[in-house]
Parts: structure tokens; C-alpha cells; sequence
């Protein structure tokens, strides 16, 4: 069974752009998160998915912002970036609606000039 | 607010030796995870453990919900051991939100 997958793994953006990242369960699990992690801040919660509604939204700026599709997968969207915004980007599934064990895919690592 | 906190920050090990790692929290949890981050940064799973006690080859831990408060322990260390431990609770709700600690750097020396 593949495990979390997540996409880009690097990417390098400037100062007020915008990006998209991805990320694809496992399969079967509806339930996606995703955290943010800084030297500074460590990690932190972003998003709770389950079954397409966000369930939860971490303390970041309205430039954060997510989705889930009718397959499970899911984008985090980052407006007007800044570069605080320097971090890898974790996204996780489970199986289960509520305290399930998580799964972690490997990471987006963004980089902003 | 709600938080889990993890000791020692850092720690330094010879390479047989064993150690043990704390993790407490403020609140009951529904779910708490440790986690082995990598070298590139994905965190591997070590153990779902909301309470009671399991073991995998050289790891073992141990939930004491009740008083709020998880044990990892890592029996006859390798260098492959090092890096950063992290332990993550669900806390209240119906939620899979975990709240992470700010982890253990741990490294082995041969």
C-alpha cells in the first residue's frame, strides 16, 4: 500500500507569489492534515480535512488556505507569500474520523527569496 | 492553552548505552504518537500509544494517561538512533489535530 504522497518535495518561490501543494492519502483514509514546521515555530497545525469539510484551521493568516476532494486528496494554497513562510509543509491521513493514528508523507520543502 | 512538552532537549549517548525520553501533557488525550524524524524530514512512526505500554525490537513505551505523562525508551543505542524524537497528542474534540512537542535531539556517538 503506498503511503502518503505529497508534491512538489522542493520548491523555490519569491517573495508575493503564490503556491499550491498536494497531497494524496492512502488509500482509504478521508481524514488529511497538515502542519508547518520552522526552526523557530517547530510544528505546527495548519488544516483538518475529513471527508471534504475542514474540521479544524490552525492560528496562520487568511493566506492559508486549503482544500479536500471527493478522492481524499488535498491542496494547501499559500497567497502573497512571504519569507516567514520558509518551512516544510507536512501533510498527514488516517484511517479513522478521530484520534487515529497518523501518517506522514515526506514533505514539501519551501523556499522563499 | 493545551500543551505537551518534552524533556530532555537534547541528549548524548555512546553507542550500547540506553535512554529514556518524557513526554507530559496538560490535558486527557485521545491519541499520542512518537514519531522518529528523519534526515529529510519525514516523520516515521514509532508508536500509537493513548495509553498502556508497547514494545517494537529496541523501543518500548509507555502511557500513563492518568497522570498525563508518555515514556519512550531506546534500549542498547545505535548511531542509526540519532535524530529528533518527537511525541504528538489529540487533545479533546472530535478531531485528528495532533499537538506536537518540540522534540528530543538525540545523538549517538560510536
Amino acid at each position: 500500500k503506498a503511503g502518503v504522497t505529497q508534491t512538489p518535495r522542493y520548491l523555490i518561490k519569491t517573495r508575493g507569489q503564490q503556491v499550491t501543494l498536494s497531497c494524496s492519502p492512502i488509500s482509504g483514509h478521508r481524514s488529511v492534515s497538515w502542519y508547518q514546521q520552522t526552526p523557530g515555530q517547530g510544528l505546527q497545525f495548519l488544516f483538518e480535512y475529513f471527508s471534504e469539510t475542514q474540521r479544524n484551521k490552525g492560528n496562520f493568516p487568511g493566506r492559508f488556505s486549503g482544500r479536500q476532494f471527493s478522492n481524499s486528496r488535498s491542496e494547501m494554497n499559500v497567497s502573497t507569500l512571504e519569507l516567514g513562510d520558509s518551512a516544510l509543509y507536512l501533510c498527514a491521513s488516517s484511517s479513522r474520523s478521530l484520534s487515529g493514528e497518523l501518517f506522514f508523507g515526506e514533505g514539501s520543502r519551501l523556499t522563499v527569496l | 492553552g493545551i500543551q505537551v512538552e518534552q524533556s530532555p532537549p537534547d541528549l548524548i549517548l555512546q553507542e550500547g548505552a540506553n535512554s529514556t525520553l518524557r513526554c507530559n501533557f496538560s490535558d486527557s488525550v485521545n491519541n499520542l504518537q512518537w514519531f522518529h524524524q528523519n534526515p529529510w524530514g519525514q516523520l516515521i512512526n514509532l508508536f500509537y500509544i493513548p495509553s498502556g505500554t508497547k514494545q517494537n525490537g529496541r523501543l518500548s513505551a509507555t502511557t500513563v494517561a492518568t497522570e498525563r505523562y508518555s515514556l519512550l525508551y531506546i534500549s542498547s543505542s545505535q548511531t542509526t538512533d540519532s535524530g529528533v524524537y518527537f511525541c504528538a497528542a489529540v487533545i479533546g474534540g472530535a478531531t485528528n489535530k495532533l499537538i506536537f512537542g518540540t522534540g528530543t535531539l538525540l545523538a549517538v556517538q560510536p
